[in-house]
Formats: structure tokens, C-alpha cells, sequence
């Protein structure tokens, strides 16, 4: 089954404490993406990656960093994690930008 | 500034009750434009891509268009079951910005029975 998948699903952290969401594909995909999803600002893009080693900011890049050193993975790092992460984090893949993109169930975090 | 905006916020209509929901844009060098369907504490799922203007896809009671500047989805005689968030996306070309993805507000579609 293609799949996305993210874990935790949910994590509740407090403040400057490293942490790592991983996210992995199935599909043989070369795109992948990171977003965060907040009430009233919808979904913002953090960071994409076109390929294996190939990574760009989205939007909202500050305060996260990711690696892309297999194509099947593509991590989300918080290196001192603040209250304003607070949020409902996606992970998509895809085989070209945008187009066709699955979804993981999202990674609810909230930092104390 | 590229932006998407989405109009309405929130949509209620009767089964039955045709209607569109609006995507427009303000990008240069439009690459794609995605819709996606959204269901509560779920993650988005594909819908329809659109690459060109004049271009129509269809899908069972959905249909979106694209011009050069907005994008519809008009839902047919809509049921409860599309009940939901729908998101429109657009990657733009050329440069640092090959990649990005952004995303509209999205319309909370709700239909009663």
C-alpha cells in the first residue's frame, strides 16, 4: 500500500529539548515536503526537497532544519524547540512537485 | 508576493445544492495548480491537478477549471459525504522557487442532508 508515514503522531515536549519527527515513503518518490498547519494561517511549507542531498526553504523555515540522505526519508528536526512550534506538522511526498502529493496523518507537537 | 487566497471561508449548502468554490491566485510563472480535500484531523489528499489555462478535470460530482488568474471547483449535486476542507495549492517556476508548494486558506464545505 503507498503510504506516508510520520511518527509521533502526537508529542508533547517542553521547551529547547531536541527532537526529531521522521517521515518515510514507500512510492520511490524524489519530491518531499515538510508543512505545518495552524488555525487560521491553513498550510505553510517548511522545507522541500527535490532529491536525495537536495534540500530548500519553504516559507517558514526558521527554528527547523531536515536531511535528505536516502530517498525514502526525509526527517524533521527541531534542534531547541519554542512554544510557537506549537502545531499540527504534515509530511508529503510526491513524484513531481505538488502533483499527486500523499500525506502522512500529521504529527500533532506541543512545546511546554 | 505570490499568494493564494480562498473564497468563501466556509460554505453551507443543502444536498443537492450545486455550487463553486474559488481559488485565486497572484504568482508569476505558474507551474501547476493542485486541489486538495481535507477531512478533519486527517492529512490532505489529492484531488485534481490543473497545468494550463482552459484546462477542465472531472471526478465524480467535482469538476475544477483553471483560467489565468482563478481557479473553480464546482461540486454537482453535492452529498454529505463531501463535507470537508478543500485546499488549493500552487507551484510556481523558475529559480530558488522551483519547488514550493504554497497553499490557500481553504473553504470548510459543509453539506446537509
Amino acid at each position: 500500500e503507498a503510504q506516508v508515514t510520520q511518527n509521533p503522531r502526537y508529542l508533547i515536549t517542553v521547551t529547547g529539548k531536541k527532537l526529531t519527527v521522521t517521515c518515510s515513503q514507500n512510492m520511490n518518490h524524489e519530491y518531499m515536503s515538510w508543512y505545518r498547519q495552524d488555525p487560521g494561517l491553513g498550510l505553510r511549507q517548511i522545507y522541500y526537497s527535490m532529491n536525495v542531498e537536495v534540500t530548500d526553504k519553504g516559507d517558514v523555515p526558521e527554528g527547523y532544519k531536515v536531511s535528505r540522505k536516502e530517498k525514502r526519508n526525509f526527517p524533521l528536526i527541531l534542534e531547541s524547540p519554542s512554544p510557537n512550534q506549537t502545531s499540527l506538522y504534515f509530511c508529503a511526498s510526491s513524484l513531481l512537485n505538488g502533483a499527486e502529493a500523499f500525506f502522512g496523518q500529521g504529527t500533532r507537537l506541543t512545546v511546554v | 508576493e505570490d499568494q493564494v487566497t480562498q473564497s468563501p471561508e466556509a460554505l453551507r449548502l443543502q444536498e443537492g445544492e450545486s455550487s463553486s468554490l474559488n481559488c485565486s491566485y497572484t504568482v508569476s510563472g505558474l507551474r501547476g495548480l493542485f486541489w486538495y480535500r481535507q477531512d478533519p484531523g486527517k492529512g490532505p489528499e489529492f484531488l485534481f491537478t490543473l497545468y494550463s489555462a482552459g484546462e477542465e478535470k472531472e471526478k465524480e460530482r467535482l469538476k475544477a477549471t483553471l483560467t489565468k488568474k482563478e481557479s473553480f471547483l464546482h461540486i454537482t449535486a453535492p452529498k454529505p459525504e463531501d463535507s470537508a476542507t478543500y485546499l488549493c495549492a500552487v507551484s510556481i517556476g523558475g529559480g530558488t522557487s522551483y519547488g514550493k508548494l504554497t497553499f490557500g486558506q481553504g473553504t470548510i464545505l459543509t453539506v446537509h442532508p
